[in-house]
């Protein structure tokens, strides 16, 4: 799981609720991520961050929101709005080299969200 | 658009035994291609990746794949397996389009090796 780490491991709320997730890496990354894993789907990306004060939505980011204050750190909001929020969220970072090429994103040990 | 493909849901191999985990992809231009790992209730470890060079490409743990490109294939191999080597395996391609290091992931092969 190298330098990244995800707080907590698992969540639980209520419907209605909305939830930060944690995610803090040391690897001086630029680039970070966040995934959602569904059993049989794979990963699906939810939004990334190239670099500090900048964010772009992945496929699925409707429902959730994020910020991108410090290099560190790149939380995630899972909002009311988010119909089925119920998964295993996976934080990720990478080097971003000029020219916007990075190599291989290293992942965190992820945070399971049950909302009921 | 970029894609893998990994038609295996499950594959079963007795320790000792060889053992392929094969992934497909479809790209426009040159593809950047990676495997990952994923144990129980744990984030996703790097293995290895194709960026350009070799066909074949050797990773952790004893694992290789082989680039082919004829057959836009991407399949992890080890000539050995372990007990240990059993996990749920991703195969992903960068994308290209739309800006970003952005990866996309197969939908995983759960791999289960028998003693």
């Amino acid at each position: 799981d190298g330098g990244i780490t995800q707080s907590p491991k698992y969540l639980f709320r209520k419907e209605g609720q909305n939830v930060t997730l944690s995610c803090e890496q040391n690897l001086n990354h630029d680039a970070m991520y966040w995934y959602r894993q569904d059993p049989g789907q794979g990963l699906r990306l939810i939004y990334y961050s190239q670099i500090v004060n900048d964010f772009q939505k992945g496929d699925i980011a409707e429902g959730y929101s994020v910020s991108r204050e410090k290099k560190e750190s790149f939380p995630l909001t899972v909002t009311s709005a988010q119909k089925n929020p119920t998964a295993f969220y996976l934080c990720a970072s990478s080097y971003r080299l000029a020219g916007g090429d990075s190599y291989e994103q290293y992942f965190g040990p992820g945070t399971r969200l049950t909302v009921t | 658009a970029q894609s893998v493909a990994q038609p295996e849901d499950q594959v079963n191999v007795a320790e000792g035994n060889p053992l392929t985990v094969k992934c497909t992809y479809s790209v426009s231009g040159n593809p950047y291609l990676f495997w990952y790992v994923q144990y129980p209730n744990r984030g996703l470890q790097f293995l290895l990746k194709y960026i350009t060079g070799d066909n074949l490409v050797k990773g952790s743990y004893g694992f290789e794949a082989e680039f082919n490109k004829s057959q836009t294939s991407f399949h992890l191999k080890k000539p050995s397996a372990l007990v240990s080597d059993s996990a749920l395996y991703f195969c992903a391609v960068r994308r290209l389009v739309g800006g970003g290091n952005k990866l996309t992931f197969g939908t995983g092969t759960q791999l289960k090796v028998e003693l």
